[in-house]
C-alpha cells in the first residue's frame, strides 16, 4: 500500500540554524500539506501546496517558513533560522485530487524537530 | 467559524470497561468530513474513520463505534471492552468541502487504560 514518507524522523539543530524536513507524498497525490504539533497539544495546519504554489498557510506559517517540490517526487519544509518553539513534530500529508470530491488525506509518520 | 472541541482531556479507565470519546464541531458548510484519529506514544497519525455531511449512519468496526448527529453537532467515539493497547491521544478532525481541504483538529483525548 503506499504511504507518505518522511526523513529524517528526528532532527536535533542548534537555534538559528536552517533545517529542511522532507517529505515523499504518494505519487499521483496533488495536494500537500504540512502540519505542526508541538509537544503534548494539537496537530496544527501550517500550509497547502498545490500546482506548485502555496494555496492556503496559516498565521504560523510565516516568513521563516518556505515549502517546495524541487522534483518529481519530494515536498519539503524549511525553517530559515530556528527557534526554540519550532521544537515540535511537523507531519506531511498528501491528497489524491484537487476536485471537488474529497479523498481521503494521508499523513505520513512524522519528524519530530528538537532545536536546542 | 470552524472549530473542533473534544471537552475531555483525560480519560482513564480499566481494562474490558466501555468508553466514549466526545467531539463537538462548528462550522456553518453544509459539505463536510469528519474524522478520527489514533495517536499511540510512537508519534504517528493513525486513521480510523471519515465520515460526510450527509451520511449520519452510525458505524461499527470491531470493537469500536461512532456516532455521528448533524443536530448536536456530534462525532462521539466508543470503544467497547477497552485493551490496554488502545491507551493513546485520540484527535477528533473536520475538514470543510473549501479549495485547499485542511484539517482542523481537535486539541485530543488522551486515553489511559489500565490492566
Amino acid at each position: 500500500e503506499p504511504e507518505v514518507t518522511q526523513t529524517p524522523s528526528h532532527q536535533v539543530t542548534q537555534m538559528g540554524q536552517e533545517v529542511i524536513l522532507r517529505c515523499v507524498p504518494i505519487s499521483n497525490h496533488l495536494y500537500f500539506y504540512w502540519y505542526r504539533q508541538i509537544l503534548g497539544q494539537k496537530v496544527e495546519f501550517l500550509v497547502s501546496f498545490y500546482n506548485n504554489e502555496i494555496s492556503e498557510k496559516s498565521e504560523i506559517f510565516d516568513d521563516q517558513f518556505s515549502v517546495e517540490r524541487p522534483d518529481g517526487s519530494n515536498f519539503t519544509l524549511k525553517i530559515r533560522s530556528t527557534k526554540l518553539e519550532d521544537s515540535a513534530m511537523y507531519f506531511c500529508a498528501s491528497r489524491r485530487t484537487s476536485g471537488s470530491s474529497y479523498n481521503e488525506q494521508f499523513f505520513g509518520p512524522g519528524t519530530r524537530l528538537t532545536v536546542l | 467559524a470552524q472549530k473542533v472541541t473534544q471537552a475531555q482531556t483525560e480519560i482513564s479507565v480499566v481494562e474490558k470497561e466501555d468508553v466514549t470519546l466526545d467531539c463537538v464541531y462548528e462550522t456553518r458548510d453544509t459539505t463536510y468530513y469528519l474524522f478520527w484519529y489514533k495517536q499511540p506514544p510512537s508519534g504517528e497519525l493513525v486513521f480510523l474513520i471519515r465520515r460526510n455531511s450527509f451520511d449520519e449512519q452510525n458505524e461499527i468496526s470491531g470493537r469500536y463505534s461512532w456516532n455521528f448527529q448533524k443536530s448536536t453537532s456530534s462525532f462521539n467515539f466508543t470503544i467497547t471492552a477497552s485493551q490496554v493497547v488502545d491507551s493513546a491521544v485520540y484527535f477528533c478532525a473536520l475538514i470543510l468541502n473549501t479549495g485547499g481541504f485542511k484539517t482542523i483538529f481537535g486539541a485530543g483525548t488522551r486515553l489511559f487504560v489500565k490492566a
